[in-house]
């Protein structure tokens, strides 16, 4: 049981190149959420899911794009990468919604520098 | 709008010393309140998760408290260790349809050997 894994674990984008950051869960979590986490701040949600086929915007969703096509997988795009998203990016999932009693496992994260 | 504050930013104290980290939150309309810890370069990890209708949760040497009328809660150490040298983040979860997660900043402890 892996838990929740992220890939890459870094990376380096030049402005206004694409990537897409990996985010994989063997819980069968039906909820997966992205955070991103600048230094000496708290998390901020970009999307989450609360299932497969149905994402929502979380609180600083502009830049970003996820899609959930299966339980286990939920993807966060840059398309056109920019310095302010120089961050750590975390994905998390959790069995139920944040209004239950279940917590949130989160990744170890993908530390992203745009040069 | 909610906001969540924890104070102090950072902490320093000798080995085997209780402590108490405080988090505040503005909004008391809340479902439940979570206690994180995140090591260096590390995913967060839950340590505690207070519901609403909750005073406090016990585990081990950690002990939280909610006062959601005051919008305050507690995070008590006991017995202070090396090892609970972290950032510990709360995190409070709106009511109702509201699937979103307001975090505060942490308070980033560090204990003396």
């Amino acid at each position: 049981n892996a838990g929740v894994t992220q890939t890459p674990k870094f990376r380096i984008l030049k402005i206004g190149q694409s990537m897409t950051l990996q985010c994989t869960q063997d819980m069968n979590h039906n909820y997966m959420y992205w955070y991103r986490q600048d230094p000496g701040m708290g998390l901020k949600l970009i999307y989450y899911s609360v299932g497969a086929g149905i994402t929502d915007k979380g609180e600083v969703p502009n830049g970003y794009n996820v899609s959930r096509s299966t339980t286990e997988d939920f993807p966060l795009r840059l398309e056109l990468a920019a310095p302010s998203q120089t961050s750590v990016y975390f994905c998390a999932s959790s069995y139920s919604g944040q209004g239950t009693s279940d917590t949130q496992y989160f990744g170890p994260g993908t530390r992203l520098t745009v040069l | 709008k909610q906001e969540v504050t924890q104070i102090p930013a950072a902490l320093s104290v000798p080995e085997g010393e209780n402590l108490v980290l405080n988090c505040s939150f503005t909004d008391s309309a809340i479902y439940n309140l979570q206690w994180f810890r995140q090591d260096p370069g590390k995913g967060l990890t839950s340590l505690l998760l207070i519901q609403s209708s909750q005073r406090e949760q016990t585990s081990g040497r950690l002990n939280a408290s909610l006062d959601k009328s005051s919008g305050r809660s507690t995070l008590y150490i006991a017995a202070s260790q090396p090892g609970d040298s972290a950032t510990y983040l709360c995190a409070v979860s709106g009511g109702g349809r509201d699937d979103k997660i307001i975090f505060g900043k942490g308070t980033r402890l560090h204990i003396l050997p």
